[in-house]
């Protein structure tokens, strides 16, 4: 069984620049979440996809968009960068269902610096 | 949406110290409470979780107490080690398309 995997692990961008971020999701997950984790923050909910489906939204403007692939790994997609996106991106899977509540399993993380 | 507050933001003890975290949510909805431990540099990792229906759950020197009415958990270390330094994460949220809220961390630093 593997875990989450993203990449890349560190990047560097300028502002206005566009950044593309990938999410692996653990095997027998069919969920990914999206997190940004501000410096000595909590994780701040982004978007959830469920079969390929956006399931949920925080409170990120549209810039900020996402995709989950039939093998349900994920993209985040970042447009107009600005300096307060700078931070570490952790992608979160899971095996969603009606039934209850599911445990999320974390990836490293996407350190984004934005200069 | 789901309000978590967590405190306190700091929290240094001696080792062989008890340990506690608290947190409140605002959403009565809520019937999942995970805490997560993230190691400095590294992923976030479910240490312990609860659900509405139990009022207390213990893994060895971990413990966990809901307090439904109160829309209040805690976290509890007991015997604590080096080893537990790390910032603790509480979160809140529902069942079906479960999207947990998150507190802001505790740094918790053991003292040898």
């Amino acid at each position: 069984e593997t875990g989450v995997t993203q990449s890349p692990t560190h990047l560097i961008k300028t502002r206005g620049q566009q950044v593309t971020l990938r999410c692996s999701s653990q095997s027998g997950h069919n969920t990914v979440s999206w997190y940004q984790q501000a410096l000595g923050q909590g994780p701040q909910f982004i978007f959830q996809y469920y079969r390929e489906e956006e399931n949920g939204r925080g409170n990120f403007p549209p810039r900020f968009s996402g995709l989950q692939f039939p093998n349900y790994s994920s993209e985040l997609n970042v447009n107009a960068l600005e300096l307060e996106d700078s931070a570490l991106y952790l992608c979160a899977s899971s095996f969603g269902s009606f039934s209850g509540a599911n445990v999320l399993t974390f990836g490293a993380g996407s350190r984004l610096t934005v200069l | 949406g789901e309000n978590v507050e967590q405190h306190p933001s700091t929290l240094s003890v001696q080792e062989g110290d008890s340990a506690v975290i608290k947190c409140t949510y605002s959403d009565s909805a809520s019937n999942y409470f995970p805490w997560y431990k993230q190691e400095l540099g590294k992923r976030p990792q479910l240490i312990i979780d609860i659900r509405s229906n139990v009022g207390e759950k213990k893994d060895q020197r971990i413990a966990v107490t809901l307090n439904k009415t109160a829309k209040h958990f805690s976290l509890h270390i007991t015997e604590t080690q080096p080893e537990d330094s790390a910032v603790y994460f509480c979160a809140a949220g529902s069942g079906g398309s479960y999207i947990p809220t998150f507190g802001r961390g505790t740094s918790l630093i053991v003292h040898p």
